[in-house]
């Protein structure tokens, strides 16, 4: 059973970096058949996708979040992780990590899920 | 982006009922959508995806149907486990976007 685990500070101060961790148990970030991906809920809000990584280091981000995302993997620990930097209170929000499946027949989908972390973005 | 638009935003119903969400998209997506179940303080379980296949373990009461813009999610007898927040996903394109969420809450 494929497990994600977030991890990082659960407060950052504003225009600092935020910069959190995902930890896969139970399958590999190597395999080439996943997408790495990180996305976001404010406080009573709906769901933001950030974006996501491959296993090569190939990334693809949210337009509304590019120039400030930066996520990349580590395959000797089995973690991918998120950057996101020059943070404000809009940020604040609870980030997971998911599992990006592609398959053929329209199949796609987030499969599995970390359980959260809130960061709270406060000075 | 592809927007999509969810009905109702809030659905009031009792055990038993036959329960029905709408997901529109602004642009036609094939069948590259995924719906989600979301109780408090919990991450997003995966429902359905490919539009109506169902996920292993998730029970028969849930379906989903639709391609191209129209889709639909339907719990056919509800259970009091079943009281969450619902989310349509569509992967056909970049980025990424979800559904502004249905809640179910109890009548």
């Amino acid at each position: 059973q494929v497990q994600l685990q977030e991890s990082g500070p659960g407060l950052v101060k504003p225009s600092e970096t935020l910069s959190l961790t995902c930890t896969v148990s139970g399958g590999s970030v190597s395999s080439g058949s996943y997408y790495w991906s990180w996305i976001r809920q404010p406080p009573g809000g709906g769901l933001e996708w950030i974006g996501y990584v491959y296993y090569s280091g190939h990334t693809n981000y949210n337009p509304s979040l590019r120039s400030r995302v930066t996520m990349s993997v580590d395959m000797s620990k089995n973690q991918f992780s998120l950057r996101l930097n020059s943070v404000t209170a809009a940020d604040t929000a609870v980030y997971y990590c998911a599992r990006y499946l592609t398959v053929s027949d329209y199949g796609d989908s987030l499969d599995y899920w970390g359980q959260g972390t809130l960061v709270t973005v406060s000075s | 982006d592809i927007q999509l638009t969810q009905s109702p935003s809030v659905l009031s119903a009792s055990v038993g009922d036959r329960v029905t969400i709408t997901c529109r998209a602004s642009q036609g997506i094939n069948s590259y959508l995924a719906w989600y179940q979301q109780k408090p303080e919990k991450a997003p379980k995966l429902l359905i995806y490919a539009a109506s296949t169902l996920q292993s373990g998730v029970p028969s009461r849930f379906s989903g149907s639709g391609s191209g813009t129209d889709f639909t999610l339907t719990i056919s007898s509800l259970q009091p486990e079943d009281f969450a927040t619902y989310y349509c996903l569509q992967l056909n394109a970049y980025p990424l976007t979800f559904g502004g969420g249905t809640k179910v809450e109890i009548k």
